[in-house]
């Protein structure tokens, strides 16, 4: 199957800084790169959708300039976390989404974040 | 608002038991439906239904969809230990984008 990759797999950080994670699609083309965070024993919560070369969808309740997103080409999508504080520690994980059309969305391995 | 719920919540077997995990959904213009695993990271892709009544089997795993009755089951037989997981189901509705709306999974425990 289609293989997508997540960069880093661990951060730790200070509260107040920002992290960057990238989401990449290594053998496939993805024209949408979804977003999703889960949080301990609950299931996945999307955040925002990711079309290359235009704005993301964020969903309600998500704040666009507090999780920035930048899909700049069709193998590469990364959430910036600006400002993190504990309570965005989480497991973020993105998928993605073939160019030719099929549904399937395959995902990373997930970035865990924590925040101290 | 889409909508997908799975049953049973968590699952203790033997291996060797057969289980069977239901899901259900409420979904505008629903598209099709995905089963993935999730263990310790995240989810691995499964199966994908997008047509009533026609089986899709991968070795001890089969899927089946009800798009009248709007639920799917998704079993496993002959279980081993290494079945233990998170089994999670999605819909996809809309045009576009096809976004997933997630159940809350199903934690499956299958003991020696």
């Amino acid at each position: 199957g289609a293989v997508v990759s997540q960069h880093p797999s661990w951060v730790i950080c200070k509260s107040g800084t920002s992290v960057k994670i990238e989401c990449r699609s290594l053998d496939f083309q993805a024209t949408t790169m979804f977003w999703y965070r889960q949080f301990p024993k609950q299931s996945l919560m999307l955040m925002a959708t990711s079309n290359e070369g235009s704005k993301a969808t964020y969903e309600q309740g998500v704040e666009k300039d507090k999780f920035l997103i930048n899909h700049a080409s069709l193998t590469l999508s990364t959430l910036t976390v600006t400002s993190a504080h504990p309570e965005d520690s989480s497991f973020y994980i993105c998928s993605a989404r073939a160019s030719t059309g099929i549904e399937t969305q395959y995902f990373g391995p997930g970035t865990r974040l924590l925040v101290l | 608002e889409d909508k997908v719920v799975q049953s049973p919540l968590s699952l203790v077997v033997h291996e060797g038991d057969t289980v069977t995990l239901n899901c259900s959904y409420e979904v505008t213009n629903f598209r099709s439906l995905l089963w993935y695993k999730q263990e310790k990271k995240a989810p691995t892709f499964l199966f994908m239904l997008t047509s009533s009544g026609i089986e899709k089997k991968s070795g001890r795993l089969s899927s089946i969809l009800d798009k009248k009755e709007l639920f799917s089951i998704l079993n496993i037989t002959a279980t081993q230990t290494g079945d233990s997981a998170v089994y999670l189901c999605a819909a996809t509705s809309g045009a576009g984008s096809y976004q997933l709306t997630f159940g809350k999974g199903t934690k499956l425990s299958v003991i020696p």
